[in-house]
């Protein structure tokens, strides 16, 4: 496999159940992101890591909870959401140097629906 | 003010059209630009980086004005496969921060035979 991969690609679930995303890459970055894409608005950027440490947390509420166990690896753990979370939820992964980002790939996205 | 901003279209035009577009950016800290395509219920995909002294590729011309914080695309003779979102990213690192891409809500493109 190459590039980002995520699953599942499509996801439906009631507001108390435990859920969890996962984003695989397999370009050797050693950065990676969830985003959120809601109609109408543009990607949000919700977590970041870098070399396996979480770098920034843009005030997520806390029924998201990211974990990364290694550089190839991303989840996202879902609890308690709401129907305002449904949305696309994007992995994306760089190869961060000093700053700048290089070779920034997406995932193909899990569409998300909380009902 | 919102960090990127663009106008959200949709921009219909006839195939074989010019069609320009155009975003502005808040952060002078913005290091980096880049113009992403997203095609409907798909990931964004990178489309070219913008330097600051314009840069080509094939159909595609992306410029870049620093003072005025503004970035533009340029697709000529546009095509039915150019129909998507097109998204203007920047990268902006905040003092020993890691630098993440800003993303602006899109222009939607929509060509017609």
């Amino acid at each position: 496999e190459t590039g980002v991969t995520q699953t599942p690609r499509h996801l439906v679930m009631g507001m108390t159940n435990k859920k969890s995303l996962k984003c695989e890459q397999h370009l050797g970055h050693n950065a990676m992101y969830w985003y959120k894409q809601s109609a109408k608005k543009p990607l949000e950027l919700m977590f970041v890591y870098s070399l396996e440490e979480r770098v920034e947390n843009n005030s997520v509420p806390s029924r998201f909870s990211p974990e990364c166990p290694n550089s190839s690896h991303l989840f996202l753990h879902l609890h308690t959401l709401q129907p305002e979370d449904s949305a696309l939820y994007l992995c994306a992964s760089s190869q961060e140097i000093r700053g700048t980002n290089y070779g920034y790939t997406f995932g193909s996205g899990t569409r998300l629906t909380v009902v | 003010r919102k960090e990127v901003e663009q106008d959200p279209g949709p921009f219909n035009v006839p195939e074989g059209a010019t069609v320009a577009f155009n975003c502005t950016y808040s952060n002078s800290a913005s290091q980096s630009f880049f113009w992403y395509r997203q095609d409907c219920r798909k990931e964004p995909k990178l489309l070219m980086s913008v330097y600051s002294s314009g840069n080509e590729d094939g159909r595609f011309t992306a410029q870049l004005n620093r003072a005025s914080q503004y970035i533009s695309l340029l697709i000529r003779d546009s095509k039915l496969s150019d129909s998507a979102t097109y998204l203007c990213v920047v990268n902006i690192r905040y003092g020993g921060s890691q630098g993440n891409l800003i993303f602006g809500k899109g222009t939607k493109l929509s060509v017609k035979p």
